[in-house]
């Protein structure tokens, strides 16, 4: 079955960098774009970015501009979302999910999500 | 960035009721509009995408309905596992917005 499996749980210090990835299995790894999308702790989602698995291009939020980094590895069907100068605010729950509609990036709707990777800023 | 409101922001009900949960976005998004079923811990789960359109494996007691601006999710016979918090999402621009949730909770 189609899933997404995410890395583990990171606690970082402020100014740190983390690095989340994402392993696809279950369908045509190129195929569908990949978003990232966070929850922090009791509050709602932010989408923070997307990235096309077959090409690589990326388009980031507005809000993540300079910070954010998405990439992947195509002969590990795995995307990656890294972000750097972490403050106590990035503190949350980063989701990466699959994009609806194969070979298309219009239209952002979230068939299937990863089980998440808490993140943990702090001093 | 386009806003998501949804209410009420929690409700209460039994089994077997049927329950609805308003959704307004802050400008027209025709019928781009999606909705997500979150338990505590978990990931969330898609329901129902461009308004109306029941996802895969989906029970069918859940609909949706609505276009422009304000739309609705519908359970009808509330089950003990629909227990969860919903939450809206716009794909009629980028970034995608959602709304803050709504909380389903056991009376």
């Amino acid at each position: 079955q189609v899933q997404l499996v995410q890395s583990g749980a990171e606690v970082k210090k402020p100014g740190a960098s983390v690095k989340v990835s994402c392993k696809a299995s279950g369908y045509t790894f190129t195929s569908n774009y990949m978003h990232w999308v966070r929850q922090a702790p009791g509050q709602g989602f932010e989408w923070m970015g997307v990235i096309h698995p077959s090409g690589g291009g990326s388009r980031y939020a507005q809000k993540f501009q300079g910070r954010v980094s998405m990439t992947r590895d195509m002969s590990m069907s795995t995307v990656y979302m890294e972000m750097s100068s972490l403050r106590s605010e990035d503190t949350a729950t980063y989701y990466c999910a699959r994009h609806h509609f194969p070979n298309n990036d219009d239209f952002n709707v979230f068939d299937v999500w990863g089980q998440g990777t808490m993140v943990t800023v702090s001093a | 960035d386009i806003q998501m409101t949804q209410s009420p922001s929690s409700l209460s009900a039994s089994p077997g009721d049927r329950v609805t949960i308003t959704c307004r976005a802050s400008q027209s998004i025709s019928s781009y509009l999606n909705w997500y079923q979150q338990k505590p811990g978990k990931a969330p789960k898609l329901l129902i995408f461009a308004a109306s359109n029941l996802q895969s494996g989906v029970p069918s007691r859940f609909t949706g309905s609505g276009s422009g601006t304000e739309f609705t999710l519908t359970i009808n016979s509330l089950q003990p596992e629909d227990f969860a918090t919903y939450y809206c999402q716009q794909s009629y621009d980028t970034p995608p917005t959602f709304g803050q949730g709504t909380k389903v909770g056991i009376k």
